[in-house]
């Protein structure tokens, strides 16, 4: 089955500044990607998603990158917030499939005032 | 509704007891899923409904866990002879279609505790 790997699993940036968090997926046939944001005690929501047939995606301050060839895909985030402070999600499954994402095993985002 | 429905959001069962998770998913939608997530890490699937037919249990740790979604809407997931490793957020999840590629609406989830 798919694997990802996700890092770091902490991260601490001051604001304004940029942040970047990394998966790696195992499953050569993974093509949708979507990166969930969970506040402390809240549900995870989708923040943006990407499938394989494009490299970038962007939406205001948020973006994601994919590789296919080297299978990994990273988050970005400018402009960093207080608000941006959460644990972020990576996932990957395969279109179609309509089984199971697998998650990452997330990274604590602390954006320090 | 207006979003995914768990209930209750918080469980204490005491060792050996059976619990059971209810979850509405957001009406209309054929996928649910159920994830399992420990404290401090990612959601780790157990299982996936589309519609009312159960196509994936391969992430349940036991037969312990049961889960069913007999209408195709509502689903409970249910521990029997609860084990204190069981304690953990239980996460569902539904989306629009069966093809995988449709945003997962997640639930505020249940936390058991098991003492």
């Amino acid at each position: 089955g798919e694997n990802v790997e996700q890092h770091p699993s902490t991260l601490s940036v001051q604001e304004g500044d940029s942040a970047v968090i990394k998966c790696t997926y195992s499953d050569s046939a993974s093509n949708y990607f979507p990166w969930y944001k969970q506040e402390l005690g809240k549900r995870p929501q989708l923040i943006i998603d990407i499938r394989s047939n494009v490299g970038e995606k962007k939406d205001q301050r948020i973006a994601v990158t994919l590789n296919k060839t080297a299978k990994h895909f990273s988050l970005h985030i400018t402009e960093t917030q207080p608000e941006d402070s959460a644990v972020y999600f990576c996932a990957a499954i395969l279109y179609g499939s309509a089984r199971q994402l697998t998650f990452g095993s997330g990274t604590q985002l602390t954006v320090l005032p | 509704g207006a979003g995914v429905s768990q209930s209750p959001r918080y469980k204490v069962a005491k060792r050996g007891q059976d619990v059971a998770l209810r979850c509405d998913p957001i009406s209309g939608h054929v996928s649910l899923f159920w994830y399992q997530q420990a404290l401090g890490q990612g959601p780790e699937f157990l299982t996936y409904f589309q519609n009312e037919a159960q196509l994936d249990k391969s992430g349940l740790p036991s037969d312990r866990f049961f889960a069913e979604r007999p209408e195709g809407s509502v689903s409970t997931l249910k521990i029997q002879r609860t084990q204190q490793e069981d304690s953990a957020v239980y996460l569902c999840a539904s989306s629009r279609t069966g093809q995988g590629d449709t945003e997962a609406f997640f639930g505020q989830g249940t936390r058991l505790t098991v003492v």
